[in-house]
């Protein structure tokens, strides 16, 4: 079955990095496109970011762009989401999750999701 | 880009049937069927539930219908269960992003 292993959140000061990552097992990773999404505590989902499944597209949302780069390694089934410039309201908890498909439509629909690992921005 | 509006809470006894609506623009839901809903239980992971409007992913019950009209998409629960409270979301393709909205709790009364 679909696994997706979340890792690498902590505590980050204002202005810092982190890389989190997402081990997938259960299913042929190459094949499938590939998101994050994140949730501040208490709130709602915010999409954040895909990558298709070869890694040749990907989108951002508006509020991370020029700041977070989503890549991939097939060959480890890892997605990862390398985070610069951080700020307080990019505190909560980020999923990813396996896309219905590895590009066109099924590209843009998150199906099976991580249990997410917590990132707090704060100084 | 601007979240999607959701009716805050919604309510219905076991048996019942409720509707969620789920409002957005032109630029999302009036101009692609690509709107999903998303189930959260809390403290756990977001659940796909329904996928371009009207499509169930495998294993999710019937009782589970969507429907998109115009700018607005809905998401009737028939036969409300106890299981079934839960955080609703509703999520569009929006031009190369995805836009949620903001959440609708469910509660069985």
């Amino acid at each position: 079955q679909v696994q997706l292993v979340e890792s690498g959140g902590g505590v980050v000061q204002p202005g810092g990095s982190l890389r989190v990552s997402c081990a997938a097992s259960g299913f042929t990773f190459s094949n499938y496109a590939m998101h994050w999404v994140r949730q501040a505590p208490g709130k709602g989902l915010e999409w954040v970011t895909v990558t298709s499944y070869n890694g040749h597209e990907k989108y951002y949302a508006d509020s991370v762009k020029g700041r977070f780069t989503v890549s991939r390694d097939n060959s480890q089934s890892t997605v990862y989401l390398q985070m610069h410039s951080l700020r307080a309201e990019d505190t909560g908890v980020y999923y990813c999750a396996k896309a219905l498909g590895g590009s066109g439509n099924h590209l843009w629909s998150p199906l099976s999701w991580g249990q997410g690992t917590l990132l707090i921005v704060s100084s | 880009q601007s979240a999607l509006t959701q009716p805050a809470s919604v309510s219905g006894s076991p048996g019942q049937s409720i509707t969620i609506s789920c409002t957005g623009t032109t630029s999302d839901i009036g101009s692609y069927n690509l709107v999903s809903w998303y189930q959260q239980h809390p403290g756990k992971a977001p659940k796909l539930i329904i996928y371009e409007v009207t499509e169930w992913p495998s294993g999710i019950s019937s009782r589970f219908s969507g429907f998109k009209s115009g700018n607005t998409a809905s998401l009737t629960i028939f036969g409300l269960q106890a299981e079934d409270e839960a955080d609703y979301y509703c999520c569009s393709y929006a031009g190369n992003t995805l836009v949620f909205g903001g959440g609708t709790k469910v509660t069985v009364l």
